[in-house]
């Protein structure tokens, strides 16, 4: 089946730092991948999407570029901030009719001023 | 504000009441989910409806769980006997169908409803 993995956290930068935060997945197909990102106390909202092989998604500074051939999506940000300060997972979209997400375990970003 | 809302935020039971969680989508959205999430792991798929039709439930959903959408609008996801296992974040989702000018697979997720089984 789908599935996604993330590096293991947590994560802690200091303020203006390079970020990287790696994904792989394994589907069938060609999925569409996503990273949604949750703020402390909020929902899970969308920061970056990508539907095809080669694609970059980008959003608030931060970018991820699908990545067939190794089968990866890392996220990306050249300079972090407090604000950035969240849980990041990666997603992907299964093909066909069934449109669910299947989700990676997360991430905890702590930026430090 | 016109998101994805649930209720309750919080819900603390005891060891074999049963529970029930309501979720009202994004009005003009036919796709809704559940998904479950615990502490330190990604969001879980449980189910799926498309209008009123439920069209996909997770091996995850065992016999105590129910879901309904009943005229394709709200959901509720019933919990029956609850076990202290159920204790999670619950997440309910909508989504317009997808096609040539809606968004490509992106799901609008509510804030949550948090069940403790004590």
């Amino acid at each position: 089946g789908n599935s996604v993995t993330q590096m293991e956290g947590p994560v802690t930068l200091s303020e203006e730092a390079f970020l990287t935060i790696n994904c792989t997945y394994t589907a069938t197909g060609y999925p569409s991948l996503f990273w949604y990102v949750q703020y402390p106390g909020e929902g899970l909202q969308l920061l970056l999407k990508a539907t095809k092989a080669d694609d970059k998604g980008s959003n608030k500074g931060f970018e991820a570029t699908y990545r067939k051939e190794t089968t990866s999506f890392h996220l990306e940000k050249g300079s972090v901030q407090v604000s950035d300060s969240a849980v990041y997972f990666c997603a992907l979209r299964d093909t066909g009719a069934n449109s669910k997400l299947t989700f990676g375990k997360g991430i905890t970003l702590s930026v430090r001023p | 504000d016109t998101g994805v809302s649930q209720d309750p935020r919080h819900k603390i039971t005891k060891r074999g009441q049963n529970v029930t969680f309501r979720c009202d989508p994004i009005s003009e959205h036919n796709r809704l989910y559940w998904y479950r999430q615990t502490l330190g792991q990604g969001p879980e798929f449980l189910t799926y409806f498309q209008n009123e039709a439920q069209l996909e439930k997770s091996r995850l959903l065992s016999d105590r769980f129910s879901a309904e959408r009943p005229k394709g609008s709200f959901s509720t996801l019933e919990i029956q006997r609850t076990e202290q296992g159920d204790s999670a974040m619950y997440l309910c989702a909508s989504s317009p169908l997808p096609g040539p000018t809606s968004n490509t697979g992106e799901l609008f997720f509510g804030e949550g409803s948090r069940l403790t089984v004590l």
